[in-house]
């Protein structure tokens, strides 16, 4: 079945180091392609997405691409802040019975310190 | 951004008992809903899909018996979990997808079920 496979954690960065979190992908078709972010205490929230092969989806300086050659979707920034510590969830969407249905990896938990 | 709530954040029951976890989504309809089980160092696992007017449709391995489902409004879907067990502990957290974009959900902030 479908599956999403990342990096394991914890990651642990000073602040302004380049960050990357592979994700790498197993899906029948074409999938969209999510990275959701989980601040302390607080719900999933979209960071980026993807819809279609060579799609680069950014927010907040964070990039991926979405490689179906490779059945890749790394997470990028350049430069990490204190602010990024956070639990990173990297995800694919199906659709199954007539709705979307999302299916996450295990999640990194990233903490940048100053 | 939409804005889902869950209701309560935390709770603590006894063996056997009955807890229900509200979803709300407080700036949209939602006719469908997603509940999810999270265990600690783990992946988000969907349990069910809840249809407004209609019944949830679990996935596989999950009991229908035990985890009650019911999408009373557009905005509002409630999972009970019956007879709550040790085991049943765990961080529950509902989604709800935007009418215009399916594809994006809109995550609630979860709640932490302990079971003594």
């Amino acid at each position: 079945g479908d599956s999403v496979t990342q990096m394991e954690g914890p990651v642990t960065l000073s602040e302004e180091a380049f960050l990357t979190i592979n994700c790498t992908y197993t899906a029948t078709g074409y999938p969209s392609l999510f990275w959701y972010v989980q601040y302390p205490g607080e719900g999933l929230q979209l960071l980026l997405k993807a819809t279609k092969a060579d799609d680069k989806g950014s927010n907040k300086g964070f990039e991926a691409t979405y490689r179906k050659e490779t059945t890749s979707f790394h997470l990028e920034k350049g430069s990490v802040q204190v602010s990024d510590s956070a639990v990173y969830f990297c995800a694919l969407s199906k659709t199954q019975g007539g709705s979307e249905k999302l299916v996450f990896g295990k999640g990194t938990k990233l903490t940048v310190n100053p | 951004g939409a804005v889902v709530s869950q209701h309560p954040s935390r709770v603590i029951c006894k063996s056997g008992t009955s807890v229900k976890i509200e979803c709300r989504s407080l700036d949209f309809q939602a006719t469908t809903m997603f509940w999810y089980r999270q265990f600690p160092k783990q992946s988000l696992m969907l349990m069910a899909t809840s249809n407004e007017g209609s019944k949830a449709t679990y996935e596989q391995g999950v009991e229908k018996d035990k985890f009650l489902i019911n999408h009373a409004s557009l905005t509002l879907s409630t999972l009970t979990v019956t007879s709550a067990h040790p085991e049943d502990s765990s961080f529950y957290i509902c989604s709800a997808p935007q009418l215009a974009s399916t594809d994006t959900q809109y995550f609630g902030p979860g709640t932490r079920l302990t079971v003594l």
